[in-house]
């Protein structure tokens, strides 16, 4: 059964904090993302990966870094939180299928910055 | 700009009706992939249309891809409470390379017992 788990279901962070979100996916993909998700905005790719220590900037990058040290992990971080970042945010992977392959969903991550 | 523009933003329906919604684009896609995704959870992968034209079956949905690759269209037969949720079209403008999947905003999806 294939499986993205994320490290954190509910997060709460101060304004200026460093914040780690991690992604774990057990499918052996060679590509991962992370989006974030806003009531009428949709989706928004942030940052994918294609393989190990390699990223692209997604559409809405700023802000935000992502670090892919192993195939299984992808980590999205926050180098300074700020209270516009307050969002669900969704990781993805999927296999070298190109177009059509099937992006899998972890749980998410609903991150609230105060 | 590239979007996927799905209508309607919110549906709430008594069980036993059928519904359709919309996702629309001016852009050409390979493919469109249809998701739900119910409160708390990432979206699950429903059915990915790849062919103008093509009609796949899902139990009670029914999805369509628009001839000219632009839109597509999902129909829910006789909606059950278990349908409730978000449904999100997603694809890969075929000019992007693949990787630049965008998402519609979602329409969300109320079955009243």
């Amino acid at each position: 059964d294939v499986k993205v788990t994320q490290s954190s279901r509910y997060l709460v962070k101060r304004t200026g904090e460093k914040v780690f979100l991690e992604c774990v996916q057990d499918m052996d993909h060679e590509n991962m993302f992370w989006y974030r998700q806003d009531p009428g905005l949709g989706l928004r790719l942030i940052y994918f990966s294609y393989d190990v220590k390699m990223k692209e900037k997604g559409d809405i990058p700023e802000g935000y870094s992502v670090s892919r040290e192993k195939k299984e992990r992808f980590s999205l971080i926050l180098e300074s939180a700020s209270t516009n970042q307050t969002s669900m945010y969704l990781c993805a992977s999927s296999g070298r299928g190109g177009y059509t392959d099937t992006q899998y969903f972890g749980p998410g991550t609903r991150l609230t910055v105060l | 700009t590239q979007l996927l523009e799905q209508s309607p933003q919110f549906l709430s329906i008594q069980e036993g009706e059928n519904l359709t919604v919309y996702c629309n684009s001016s852009s050409v896609f390979s493919s469109l992939q249809w998701y739900r995704q119910e409160p708390g959870e990432g979206p699950v992968l429903l059915v990915t249309v790849v062919t103008g034209g093509e009609v796949k079956k899902l139990k009670r949905l029914t999805f369509q891809f628009g001839d000219a690759r632009k839109d597509s269209s999902l129909h829910i037969t006789a909606a059950q409470p278990g349908d409730t949720g978000l449904y999100l079209c997603a694809g890969a403008p075929f000019n992007t390379g693949g990787f630049k999947t965008i998402f519609g905003a979602g329409t969300r999806l109320f079955v009243k017992a």
